[in-house]
């Protein structure tokens, strides 16, 4: 059974740092993974969308790298912004055609 | 903007009413979503529409009932709630085919039940 972990959970950083949010997977056959933002009380932002044949995708300040060998991917936040603050979800789909599987998220809050 | 719209976004009713949240997509997808947030746990797929056809349906009570007449367009009726289904209500679209599937959420509706 695929599951998807993040971590960490919540994760505080200065402004201005570049950092790195981590979402692991325990089954390597997968679809595609997608990374998502959201703020609190709304709804979620596709941010990236990483088909199964990708390394990485990038935007803007935004690298999203997948390693299915390793059950890996990583999403990297360059020059990290206030507004950068939010909760970030991995979610990947696995055979299943319409079935996420979602990790459960990491808090990331962004120090001016 | 994400492109998926969802009314209401504020929705408090009581156990016995009947209410229903509404979804509307624009950006010319063929499948359609509904999840169920709360608090501090993973969102859980309720129900998804391909081509209008429902084509998941993941135990949910049947005090929930979805309805989509068109490909833009997306229902979840409600009714004999309870309080354990205050939740955030999120729609979502995606265009299924080939390296597809890329999801778009509204921006969710909050249903309080009392």
């Amino acid at each position: 059974k695929q599951e998807v972990t993040q971590i960490p959970a919540a994760l505080s950083v200065p402004e201005g740092e570049n950092l790195v949010l981590n979402c692991s997977f325990t089954d390597s056959a997968i679809y595609n993974l997608q990374w998502f933002r959201q703020d609190p009380g709304k709804g979620l932002t596709s941010l990236l969308l990483i088909q199964s044949s990708q390394r990485e995708q990038t935007s803007g300040r935004l690298n999203a790298s997948l390693d299915k060998s390793s059950g890996r991917s990583t999403l990297y936040i360059a020059a990290s912004q206030p507004g950068d603050s939010a909760t970030y979800l991995c979610a990947l789909r696995g055979n299943s055609n319409y079935q996420l599987i979602w990790g459960a998220g990491t808090k990331l809050i962004i120090k001016p | 903007e994400t492109g998926v719209t969802q009314t209401p976004r504020h929705l408090v009713m009581g156990m016995t009413n009947k209410k229903s949240l509404k979804c509307e997509q624009h950006l010319g997808h063929n499948a359609m979503y509904w999840y169920k947030q709360s608090a501090k746990k993973p969102l859980e797929l309720m129900f998804v529409y391909s081509l209008e056809e429902r084509v998941e349906n993941n135990s949910v009570p049947s005090r929930f009932s979805p309805e989509c007449p068109n490909s833009s367009h997306l229902f979840l009726h409600l009714h004999t709630l309870q309080p354990e289904d205050s939740a955030l209500y999120l729609c979502a679209s995606s265009q299924e085919g080939w390296a597809s599937g890329e999801l778009f959420f509204g921006e969710g509706s909050r249903l309080t039940v009392l």
